[in-house]
């Protein structure tokens, strides 16, 4: 079982709707998780950052975090065509270095 | 602000050839680089991790005296692919720490084909 799993998708979904994308993972050492967003052929962005359990919004992004089911969500609301990217979820415990997940792709179409 | 930038963006080059990719933090110093490798609709594969000065940690499976990193400064760490393969063809991504966070900001990546 890797550390971090993360369907890889494809996931199509309307312009508009709410999207939900996930990761579990097995390390109970992890306390920081990340959402990056990767547009093809380009490098990561981070989108959002929480430390612990818990929600953190900004904007149409809302990521969730549920330790006690090593769980992680980022939901995006009114998804746009230019939200259309992978998605990867990265997580670390005890050292600097971030485990990634193999990234989820979405595609928004108009 | 934490822009990291690489140079070039894409690169051919012939079996055998040595290529450096540079990768630097640009408005930031960066206390640790990593560099990463992608390969199609795959997740990032950390090759090593370098601090300045020092010489780079490399994950197990790399092989370090085909993938030399120089960590010369705290905005600036290069990749070097020696004697480069057509296996070694693949998306590489630097990326730094700024040292107050565990965030990582990522360069937009260099294709490299080997031909």
């Amino acid at each position: 079982q890797k550390e971090v799993e993360q369907d890889p998708g494809p996931l199509s979904v309307p312009e508009g709707a709410i999207v939900s994308l996930n990761c579990t993972y097995s390390n109970s050492a992890f306390q920081y998780f990340m959402w990056y967003r990767q547009y093809s052929r380009k490098g990561p962005e981070l989108l959002m950052y929480t430390y612990s359990s818990g929600n953190k919004e900004d904007g149409r992004f809302t990521a969730q975090v549920d330790k006690s089911s090593k769980y992680i969500s980022l939901f995006i609301r009114d998804s746009q065509p230019s939200d259309s990217a992978t998605y990867l979820c990265a997580m670390i415990g005890g050292s600097y270095i971030p485990t990634f997940g193999r990234g989820t792709s979405l595609i928004v179409h108009p | 602000g934490a822009v990291v930038s690489q140079h070039p963006s894409w690169v051919i080059c012939k079996s055998g050839t040595s290529v450096k990719i540079e990768c630097r933090s640009l408005d930031f110093q960066a206390t640790t680089m990593f560099w990463y490798r992608q390969f199609p609709k795959q997740s990032l594969m950390l090759m090593a991790t370098s601090n300045e000065g020092s010489k780079a940690t490399y994950e197990q499976g790399v092989e370090k005296d085909k993938f030399l990193i120089n960590h010369a400064s705290l905005t600036l760490s290069t990749l070097t692919v020696t004697s480069a393969h057509p296996e070694d063809s693949s998306f590489y991504i630097c990326s730094a720490t700024t040292g107050h966070s565990y965030e990582q900001y990522f360069g937009p990546g260099t294709r490299l084909t080997v031909t």
